[in-house]
C-alpha cells in the first residue's frame, strides 16, 4: 500500500499565484485533513473532510479552498499565494472516530516569494 | 479549545540511556485520546505511542512508553535504550473522540541522542 501520497514535494510559487496541492490515500480512509507546519511549531488544521462530499473549516482556514469529490483524494487549492502561506503542508487521513490515528503524508515545502 | 504544551524545546541523551520527554494537555471533554508522533530529518510524522484517556495503564511499543496521569492531565514519553534511530522531533497530541477528530499539537521536543 502507497499509504497517504502527496505532489508536489517542494514548490516555489511567486506572490499572487495558485496552485493545488495533491493528496491521495489508498487505505478506504473516511477522514481526511490538511495541516499546515510552521517553523517551530506543531501542526495546525486547515481544512478536514469527513467523507465524499463533505468538507469543513480548520484552525486556519483563511487562502485556501478544498474539495472531496472521492473517497480518496483530497486537494487543497491556494488561489492567491501569500508570503504568510510559506509553510510545509501535511495531509493525513485516517478511519474516523474512536480515536483512530491518522496516517501522514511525507509533506510539500511550499515557499512563497 | 484544546491545548497541548511542550514545555521542553530540545532535549539529549547518551546513547543507550533513558530520556523522558514532557506533555501537558489541557481539556474539559472525558473521552479523549492521546498520541506521541516521531518526526525525523525526513519530515515524515510517524506515530509513536497512543493512549486512551479510559484507560488506566500506560500503554507500551516497545522501548517507548508513557506515564499517563490523567489527574494532572500529563502525558510524558519514556525512550528507553535509545538509539541513533531516535533523533527526530517528538509531538504530543490530543484527540477528542468526537466530530472531526482533529489532532491538537504542542510544539515539539527535538531529541539529540550523544554516541
Amino acid at each position: 500500500n502507497a499509504g497517504v501520497t502527496q505532489t508536489p514535494k517542494f514548490r516555489i510559487l511567486k506572490i499572487g499565484q495558485s496552485m493545488t496541492l495533491q493528496c491521495a490515500q489508498d487505505m478506504n480512509h473516511n477522514y481526511m485533513y490538511w495541516y499546515r507546519q510552521d517553523p517551530g511549531m506543531g501542526l495546525k488544521l486547515i481544512y478536514y473532510s469527513v467523507g465524499a462530499g463533505i468538507t469543513d473549516k480548520g484552525e486556519v482556514p483563511n487562502g485556501y479552498n478544498v474539495s472531496r469529490s472521492t473517497t480518496e483524494d483530497f486537494p487543497l487549492r491556494l488561489e492567491l499565494a501569500a508570503p504568510s502561506q510559506t509553510s510545509v503542508y501535511f495531509c493525513a487521513s485516517s478511519f474516523g472516530q474512536g480515536g483512530q490515528p491518522q496516517h501522514f503524508g511525507d509533506g510539500t515545502r511550499l515557499s512563497i516569494l | 479549545a484544546q491545548t497541548v504544551t511542550q514545555s521542553q524545546p530540545e532535549m539529549s541523551v547518551q546513547e543507550a540511556e533513558t530520556v523522558t520527554l514532557s506533555c501537558t494537555y489541557d481539556t474539559s471533554e472525558s473521552d479523549y485520546y492521546l498520541f506521541w508522533y516521531k518526526q525525523p530529518p525526513s519530515r515524515q510524522m510517524i506515530l509513536v505511542i497512543r493512549q486512551e484517556a479510559y484507560k488506566q495503564q500506560n500503554a507500551t511499543e516497545n522501548r517507548f512508553s508513557v506515564n499517563f496521569q490523567k489527574a494532572a492531565k500529563s502525558f510524558s514519553l519514556k525512550i528507553s535504550d535509545s538509539q541513533l534511530g531516535d533523533a527526530a522531533m517528538y509531538f504530543c497530541a490530543s484527540q477528542i473522540n468526537f466530530g472531526n477528530e482533529k489532532l491538537t499539537f504542542g510544539t515539539g521536543t527535538r531529541l539529540t541522542i550523544i554516541p
